[in-house]
């Protein structure tokens, strides 16, 4: 079956530092990659998305591109701050006519001022 | 416009006891999903709802969950009776689009401990 794996937390960086987080994902056919954000006390919320091949989501400073032949969709920023911090979960949907989400672990995010 | 809903934020029950969970979807949203987070472990969907039908419910762990959307408006989820494994976060989210194709917006969460 589908299924996503990201890299291990807790990521502790300080402000300005550079940000990866992997995801690799196992699914059938072509499916479309998102990153979810969820901020203290919040709930979850769409970060970016692709939803093809070469395609590169972006949003906030943060990227991620789906890259197919390595089955990758990491998420990166050039600049982290303070307010970034929050647990960054990535996820798949396999084609199908509903919102079915795939997720991974999560990894919390703390930076540090 | 309000998001999507969810009641209690917390909640602490004993092993045995029973708990309902409520969504308030986004108006006008067909779709709502349930997902649940158990401590360490990832987001594992529980069950779709388009309007009043269950559409699918493949990721219900067992018989001691109900859920429910009388009217296709806001859904509950029952856990009866509760036991430590439920403890977790339920998330509810909801769309609009029967394609699959749109965003689904998601709820804060319920945090489920059971002791």
């Amino acid at each position: 079956g589908d299924s996503v794996t990201q890299m291990e937390g807790p990521v502790t960086l300080s402000e300005e530092a550079f940000l990866t987080i992997n995801c690799t994902y196992t699914a059938t056919g072509y499916p479309s990659l998102f990153w979810y954000v969820q901020y203290p006390g919040e709930g979850l919320q769409l970060l970016l998305k692709a939803t093809k091949a070469d395609d590169k989501g972006s949003n906030k400073g943060f990227e991620a591109t789906y890259r197919k032949e390595t089955t990758s969709f990491h998420l990166e920023k050039g600049s982290v701050q303070v307010s970034d911090s929050a647990v960054y979960f990535c996820a798949l949907k396999s084609g199908g006519s509903n919102y079915k989400l795939t997720f991974g672990k999560g990894t919390l995010l703390t930076v540090n001022p | 416009e309000a998001g999507v809903t969810q009641f209690p934020s917390h909640s602490v029950i004993e092993k045995g006891q029973t708990v309902t969970l409520r969504c308030d979807p986004i108006s006008g949203h067909d779709n709502l999903y349930w997902y649940r987070r158990v401590m360490g472990k990832e987001i594992k969907f529980l069950l779709h709802f388009v309007k009043e039908s269950k559409q699918d419910e493949s990721g219900m762990p067992n018989n001691r969950f109900l859920a429910e959307r009388t009217g296709g408006t806001y859904s509950t989820l029952k856990v009866q009776p509760a036991e430590l494994e439920d403890s977790g976060v339920y998330f509810c989210a909801s769309s609009q689009d029967p394609q699959g194709l749109a965003e689904a917006f998601f709820g804060q969460g319920t945090r489920l401990t059971v002791v």
